[in-house]
Parts: C-alpha cells; sequence; structure tokens
C-alpha cells in the first residue's frame, strides 16, 4: 500500500532557528511531491511543488528537497518567524490521474 | 479571482438526513477533488474528476455520490448521513491531466460537517 508519513507530529522551536520537517513515502515511483501549510481552521494552501524529475524547489524561506531513493522528501524552513506556526502537510501523488495521499502533518509552534 | 468556493461553510445534520455540499472554481482547472479531513489527520480522497464528464472514487466513497456539473462545478452528496461522516470536506482542483502535467492543486475553505 502506498502510504505518506510525516514524523514528528508537532515540532516547537524558537523564533530565529532554521529547521526541517520530514516526509517519507513507501513507493519511490512518484509523480510528484506537494508541500501544503494549513492554518486553524482554514484550507490548504501550496507551498512548493516537486516533480519526480526534480531534486528541489525553493521559494523564499522555502526550500523543499526529493530523494526518491530513500522515499523522502524535507521541507526546510530558514529563520523561522511566529508567523510560520502552522500544520504542514506533504501529499504525493504516484500517477499523473490527479490522486494525492496525504500524511497528517506536522504542526509546527515558532515561539517568540 | 475567488479561487475555489464552497458551500456552505457549516452544518449540522441528523443522522439520515441527506445534503449536498458545493463546490466551484473560476480558474479554468481540468480537474477537481473532494476530500475529508478527521481530527488530526491528513486528507483523504473521497472522489475526484479528471475532467468534465467524469469521476472515479478515491480511498473513502463509502457514503457519497458525486456530479461534475460543468467544467467549474463539482458536488458532493451524502445521500444519508451518518455521524462518521462527521469531518471537514475540502474541495481542490488542479489544471490536471488534459493539460499535461499534474500541477498545484488548490483548495477551498472547506465545510465543517458535524452529524449527529
Amino acid at each position: 500500500k502506498q502510504e505518506v508519513t510525516q514524523i514528528p507530529a508537532a515540532l516547537s522551536v524558537p523564533e530565529g532557528e532554521n529547521l526541517v520537517l520530514n516526509c517519507s513515502f513507501t513507493d519511490s515511483a512518484i509523480y510528484n511531491l506537494q508541500w501544503f501549510r494549513q492554518d486553524p481552521g482554514k484550507g490548504l494552501t501550496s507551498l512548493l511543488l516537486i516533480q519526480s524529475s526534480q531534486r528541489e524547489q525553493t521559494s523564499g524561506r522555502l526550500n523543499a528537497s526529493l530523494d526518491k531513493s530513500s522515499g523522502r522528501s524535507t521541507l526546510y524552513i530558514a529563520a523561522s518567524q511566529p508567523g510560520d506556526s502552522a500544520t504542514y502537510l506533504c501529499a504525493v501523488s504516484w500517477t499523473n490521474a490527479g490522486k494525492s495521499t496525504f500524511g497528517d502533518g506536522t504542526t509546527l509552534t515558532v515561539k517568540p | 479571482n475567488a479561487g475555489v468556493t464552497q458551500t456552505p461553510k457549516f452544518q449540522v445534520l441528523k443522522t439520515g438526513q441527506s445534503m449536498t455540499l458545493q463546490c466551484a472554481q473560476d480558474m479554468n482547472h481540468n480537474s477537481m477533488y473532494w476530500y475529508r479531513q478527521d481530527p488530526g489527520m491528513g486528507l483523504r480522497l473521497i472522489y475526484y474528476s479528471a475532467s468534465e464528464g467524469t469521476t472515479d472514487k478515491g480511498e473513502v466513497p463509502n457514503g457519497y455520490n458525486v456530479s461534475r456539473l460543468n467544467k467549474r462545478e463539482f458536488s458532493l452528496r451524502l445521500e444519508s448521513a451518518a455521524p462518521s461522516q462527521t469531518s471537514v470536506y475540502f474541495c481542490a482542483s488542479s489544471e490536471g491531466v488534459l493539460a499535461g502535467t499534474q500541477e498545484t492543486q488548490y483548495f477551498g475553505p472547506g465545510t465543517r460537517l458535524l452529524v449527529l
């Protein structure tokens, strides 16, 4: 079964720290991987999408990497801010048919 | 450009009642999706529509039906609501398969459903 796992479920860091969120998937033959942010009571906002042929994507203070051989992706957040506090979800598509499997998310708290 | 909109925002049903959740997108996307999110969990795909006129089951389709009314609208119907269907429902859209590549999914704000 194709599964997506995110560990830890929750993470708390002081403001200014650099941090890494992890996403693992069971089948390396992915089509793409997407990182989302979800604020409490809100919908999901796409942060970065990595195609199967890519190794990383960057947007501002965010950098997402993909290592298909090990079945892992990481989301690196530089110089964290209290406004980064949210739940971060990883979603993997194994085909181009549009179906994505989501991890359960990591809830990040950045303390001032 | 409103993106993906969902109605209603919140609904309370009694067991056995029926209702339809509405979703519309104004981005001319081909593909649309319905997910549910239970507390502390990620999203699980209920149904999706790769293009207008087609629908397919996702991971948890039992108890639901969908209609792709046109390219803009994709509705989710609960024929006989059960307490296990208490959840937050999200609709999403993407350019989709017909665009040749699977692009970013854009999400609506969600519908919070409580079944008593």
